[in-house]
């Protein structure tokens, strides 16, 4: 099956950093990659959707100078949390869509847990 | 925008019995519907999916049913298992001008053995 990458794993930083998070579809060429936020106990939460080669579209409520997104190659999404603060400390998933299978399938990536100091 | 609602939040059921999830969607133009399960701290899987132009499906121990009319569609687990436990969320894509996908407040599912 399709297989998506996410790193890293889990990351602590103090307040005002930034981090960058990212996602790898390993075996397949994909032309959008989701960013989701999961807080826990919740559900999914779109933050936004990236098209390799423009510009990321956010969801409302989404600060996007706040989460960057970066979709360089069909194979690679990167979300970058910039200025990071307490409350942006969460669980970040990544899910890419094939462009080689079933259209509407997304592959969902093994999360990322941010803990923000 | 689309909006998806899941009931129950929390289902407890004897293993063996059989376990019911069920979602509504607000978008008609919503036209895929995937189903997925989260095992703690584990990426979602998509377990089973149905698209709009059918109205059942179903794998093994899992099925779906879709009623476009009323714009809701559930997800049936017969004969359950301990290992079924856990978070099923409910999801319902739409592909105008851009694709999305809308996710359910998730149901969490305890078999008990």
């Amino acid at each position: 099956g399709a297989v998506v990458s996410q790193h890293p794993s889990r990351v602590i930083c103090k307040s005002g950093t930034s981090v960058k998070i990212e996602c790898r579809s390993l075996d397949f060429q994909a032309t959008t990659m989701f960013w989701y936020r999961q807080f826990p106990k919740q559900s999914l939460m779109l933050m936004a959707t990236s098209n390799e080669g423009s510009k990321a579209t956010y969801e409302q409520g989404v600060e996007k100078d706040k989460f960057l997104i970066n979709h360089a190659s069909l194979t690679l999404s990167t979300l970058t949390v910039t200025s990071a603060h307490p409350e942006d400390s969460s669980f970040y998933i990544c899910s890419a869509r094939s462009r080689d299978r079933a259209e509407e399938t997304q592959y969902f990536g093994p999360g990322t847990r941010l803990l923000v100091l | 925008g689309e909006n998806v609602e899941q009931h129950p939040s929390t289902l407890s059921v004897q293993e063996g019995d059989s376990a019911v999830i069920k979602c509504t969607y607000s978008d008609s133009a919503s036209n895929y519907f995937p189903w997925y399960k989260q095992e703690l701290g584990k990426r979602p899987q998509l377990i089973i999916d149905i698209r709009s132009n059918v109205g059942e499906k179903k794998d093994q121990r899992i099925a779906v049913t879709l009623n476009k009319t009323a714009k809701h569609f559930s997800l049936h687990i017969t004969e359950t298992q301990p290992e079924d436990s856990a978070v099923y969320f409910c999801a319902a894509s739409i592909n105008t001008g851009g694709f999305k996908t809308i996710f359910g407040a998730g149901t969490r599912l305890f078999v008990k053995a």
